[in-house]
């Protein structure tokens, strides 16, 4: 069982915006930056968020990320069918001294 | 441009042991943390282990400690992860990272009879 909490699923119709919760405690999301993750089907993971609310080079300005005491979320705006995909969250947990992926959200283009 | 290439997964009996390996290029691997993350098929990410630059300091999951062994050689620019008595509930497509912006494409590890 993972210490970062997601929802199992979210949903939109395209130009929508979809909220993922991350929820987690002071030893991690707490005390720790926060990475997020897109794997779309069949592929590796892709760095989507870094540092709680940067975006690497490339990622659209449509995914943004932001952190709250011992929770994140990420936000995609002007939802778009290529973004149907499983999205997590990850920390570093000074309890478990180890890194700490969520539990996962599949996002579904209606 | 960064490239990970992970090799050395397939099919092994319970009990049994596997090395995995990831090469690497694109970039001075001697400077970076490494890590592996697993997926069983169907399920979430699961962090594995990481490895510090140097290959001194590293951290496992307590589902894999005393099991699995992560070290690195910089000269071949290759990290490894040593799998020994084997399980079912580490069939999985193992993936090395670079902390944490690029990933490998992953290589599967099944372990059955």
């Amino acid at each position: 069982q993972s210490v970062l909490t997601q929802p199992p699923s979210a949903s939109g119709t395209p130009g929508q915006r979809v909220t993922i919760a991350c929820s987690g405690s002071n030893s991690n999301i707490g005390s720790n930056i926060v990475n997020w993750y897109q794997q779309l089907p069949g592929t590796a993971p892709k760095l989507l968020i870094y540092n709680n609310n940067q975006r690497p080079s490339g990622v659209p300005d449509r995914f943004s990320g932001s952190k709250s005491g011992t929770s994140a979320s990420l936000a995609i705006s002007g939802l778009q069918s290529e973004d149907e995909a499983d999205y997590y969250c990850a920390t570093w947990d000074g309890s478990l001294n180890g890194h700490v992926f969520g539990t996962g959200t599949k996002v579904t283009v209606l | 441009e960064v490239q990970l290439l992970e090799s050395g997964g397939g099919l092994v009996q319970p009990g049994g042991s596997l090395r995995l390996s990831c090469a690497a290029s694109g970039f001075t691997f001697g400077t970076y943390d490494m890590s592996w993350v697993r997926q069983a098929p169907g399920k979430g990410l699961e962090w594995v282990a990481s490895i510090g630059w140097s290959g001194v300091n590293k951290h496992y999951a307590d589902s894999v400690k005393g099991q699995f062994t992560i070290s690195r050689d910089n000269s071949k620019n290759t990290l490894y992860l040593q799998m020994n008595s084997l399980r079912a509930e580490d069939t999985a497509v193992y993936y090395c990272a670079k902390h944490w912006a690029d990933w490998g494409q992953g290589t599967l590890v099944t372990v059955s009879s």
